[in-house]
Order: C-alpha cells, then sequence, then structure tokens
C-alpha cells in the first residue's frame, strides 16, 4: 500500500496568518491518465470529512479561495493564506490512485 | 443536490455481525462505486473497500478479507457494508462515500461493539 506521511502532526495558528501542511506519498500519484490522485479534506469535530481539494489543486464546490493545494509526483501543499477560526480541525490528505486508498495521519490545526 | 444517508447507530457484541446502508440520490448510483472507510474512537481514517454500483464488483481491504462484504441495490440507490465476528476494535464510526471521485460522504455510523 501507499504510505502517506504528512507534517505537521499539529498547527497553532493566529488568525489571519498563513498556516502549510505537508503530505508526502512513498510512491508516485501521477496516473498514466495525467492526473494526479491527490486530495485534501477537513473534518471537524462530529463530521465526516469535507473535500476540500481535488487532484492536487482544484478547489471543490464552495471552497474559499484562502485554500490551496500544490505539489507533483509524491510531494504536496495544502496551504491556507489566511487562517479563520472556522477552519479549526484535522486535516489529511488522501490517495486514490490505488482502488486500496490510503489517509494521511492527519494535522491538527488549532487557533492560538 | 447528492445526498449519502447513512443508516443509524448500532450496539453489537463481540461475534455477531452489522449491516450498515448508505442510500444515494441527486445523482445517476449506477455511474460511480462506493467505499467505506472506518475511523476508530480519536483515531485517523482506513480505507475498507469498495463496489462498482454498476456491475457490483468489490475490491476489500487485505485486513478485513473474509469478514466483509459489500453490496448493493441499485433499485433502491443503496450500498451496504456487512461485517461479521465483531471484535471490540471494530468499534468506529463508518463512512460510506462517493468513488472515485471522493466528493461526498455519508453522516457517519457509529458501530459499537461491547460486550
Amino acid at each position: 500500500d501507499i504510505v502517506m506521511t504528512q507534517t505537521p502532526l499539529s498547527l497553532s495558528v493566529t488568525p489571519g496568518q498563513p498556516a502549510s501542511i505537508s503530505c508526502k506519498s512513498s510512491q508516485s500519484l501521477l496516473h498514466s491518465d495525467g492526473k494526479t490522485y491527490l486530495y485534501w479534506y477537513l473534518q471537524k469535530p462530529g463530521q465526516p470529512p469535507q473535500l476540500l481539494i481535488y487532484e492536487v489543486s482544484n478547489r471543490f464546490s464552495g471552497v474559499p479561495d484562502r485554500f490551496s493545494g500544490s505539489g507533483s509526483g509524491t510531494d504536496f501543499t495544502l496551504k491556507i493564506s489566511r487562517v479563520e477560526a472556522e477552519d479549526v480541525g484535522v486535516y489529511y490528505c488522501l490517495q486514490s490512485i490505488q482502488l486500496a486508498w490510503t489517509f494521511g495521519q492527519g494535522t491538527k490545526v488549532e487557533i492560538k | 443536490q447528492v445526498q449519502l444517508v447513512q443508516s443509524g447507530a448500532e450496539v453489537k457484541k463481540p461475534g455477531a455481525s452489522v449491516k450498515v446502508s448508505c442510500k444515494a440520490s441527486g445523482y445517476t448510483f449506477t455511474s460511480y462505486g462506493i467505499s467505506w472507510v472506518r475511523q476508530a474512537p480519536g483515531q485517523g481514517l482506513e480505507w475498507m473497500g469498495w463496489i462498482s454500483a454498476y456491475n457490483g464488483n468489490t475490491n476489500y481491504a487485505q485486513k478485513l478479507q473474509g469478514r466483509v462484504t459489500m453490496t448493493t441495490d441499485t433499485s433502491t440507490s443503496t450500498a451496504y457494508m456487512e461485517l461479521r465476528s465483531l471484535r471490540s476494535d471494530d468499534t468506529a464510526v463508518y463512512y460510506c462515500a462517493r468513488d472515485p471521485s471522493v466528493d461526498y460522504w455519508g453522516q457517519g455510523t457509529l458501530v459499537t461493539v461491547s460486550s
């Protein structure tokens, strides 16, 4: 299985400041169809994960433009340009290039 | 709008079975698959397996092989996940998610395994 490694595992951010989360995969997530199957989610307490970014850099419907994704191959980054109070929760990266999806360990983001 | 609505919470004894449902609406059910993901209390997300709503093909996580069965009923646009021989470490919230777009998730079903 592909191993997904997120760093850091926790982050404390002042509102209005930027935040960045890294996700590294043990194998390339670039498929022969030209797409890279890397996704970012935010899970708030008591809720299912909500999709933020799909295929590395595409914001899902309704996701604020302060969220952005970048990267290629095996190295990926989620950036929040200006953290807001509603952004608290656990962020996960996910690979689905293999039928057996695997998730990063999660990064807990809290507000200072 | 796309929705996946799951069945309610369950409490089971060790050794029993549980069957969780996931009813889809707002899209053509047979155009997508359904993956199942679980989350133990305070833990991360674990993929359990996938089923094609088009032809019923399945692929299960190796650690659950022999204990899990995923099915669909296209007449009601509902997917099912049955887990047998339950153990205490199967206590988790179980989610269904639309595959391969990975965009919409059910609300989760808490399964508690306790004697």
